[in-house]
């Protein structure tokens, strides 16, 4: 049974497209991220959500719009792609926010936009 | 927000111990040190976490000196699957904590 995963896992597209990335966690965990990694393995953080609530952004585009409907499920809505869009997205969850909880991460969806 | 450092790369044989030192100068009482693993085209995958002093199970070993600013994560007798990217991150619990990956260190095992 995995326990964080996500839809699709791979997604190509041109610019200025409007794509989703899903992500389900059955792990029980109130906390959900996610993060983007680029072409030079750089990881970062984009978005985190505890209980349903956002309570971390990371300077990025309002093309990125992400979405919680329950604790279980946090996709992401990407507005008007561009190239640098392109990157391997991971989705990760915690039982809770904050350094001193595992994070367990998705597989990863990987975005080119031609 | 503590703020890591760690080296870029590091290389190694199979059979031999590696020792991947993260310096975190101003790590803040609360905090914990936690370390991942990612493997080409996978996420990171939780290795180990610790408070202070030496903690150790199946897969590595943390040790952490007294006062706390810096951490060592030992890998006894690796092989070449675990060559791998490794990230050091330092926060304590709370929403305000912003988890920091960056580039991590890439060891690489050679036969």
């Amino acid at each position: 049974d995995t326990a964080v995963s996500q839809t699709p896992k791979y997604l190509v597209t041109q610019m200025g497209n409007d794509k989703s990335i899903k992500c389900e966690q059955n792990l029980g965990h109130d906390t959900m991220y996610w993060y983007k990694q680029d072409s030079k393995k750089f990881l970062k953080i984009m978005f985190s959500y505890n209980n349903k609530e956002l309570i971390i952004n990371e300077t990025v585009p309002n093309r990125f719009s992400p979405k919680s409907p329950d604790k279980a499920h946090l996709n992401l809505h990407i507005n008007s792609l561009e190239l640098g869009d392109s990157a391997v997205y991971f989705c990760a969850s915690s039982p809770g926010p904050g350094g001193a909880y595992e994070q367990y991460f998705g597989p990863g969806t990987r975005l080119t936009v031609t | 927000l503590a703020k890591t450092t760690q080296p870029i790369s590091m290389d190694s044989y199979e059979g031999q111990e590696v020792n991947i030192t993260c310096s975190h100068n101003n790590i803040a009482t609360n905090d914990y040190i936690t370390w991942y693993q990612q493997f080409p085209s996978q996420g990171p995958r939780f290795i180990i976490q610790g408070y202070k002093t030496k903690v150790t199970n199946e897969v590595a070993s943390l040790f952490i000196p007294a006062d706390r600013k810096s951490s060592t994560l030992s890998l006894p007798r690796v092989s070449l699957s675990d060559t791998a990217v490794y990230y050091c991150l330092v926060g304590a619990s709370g929403g305000s904590y912003i988890p920091t990956f960056g580039r991590g260190t890439s060891l690489i095992v050679h036969p």
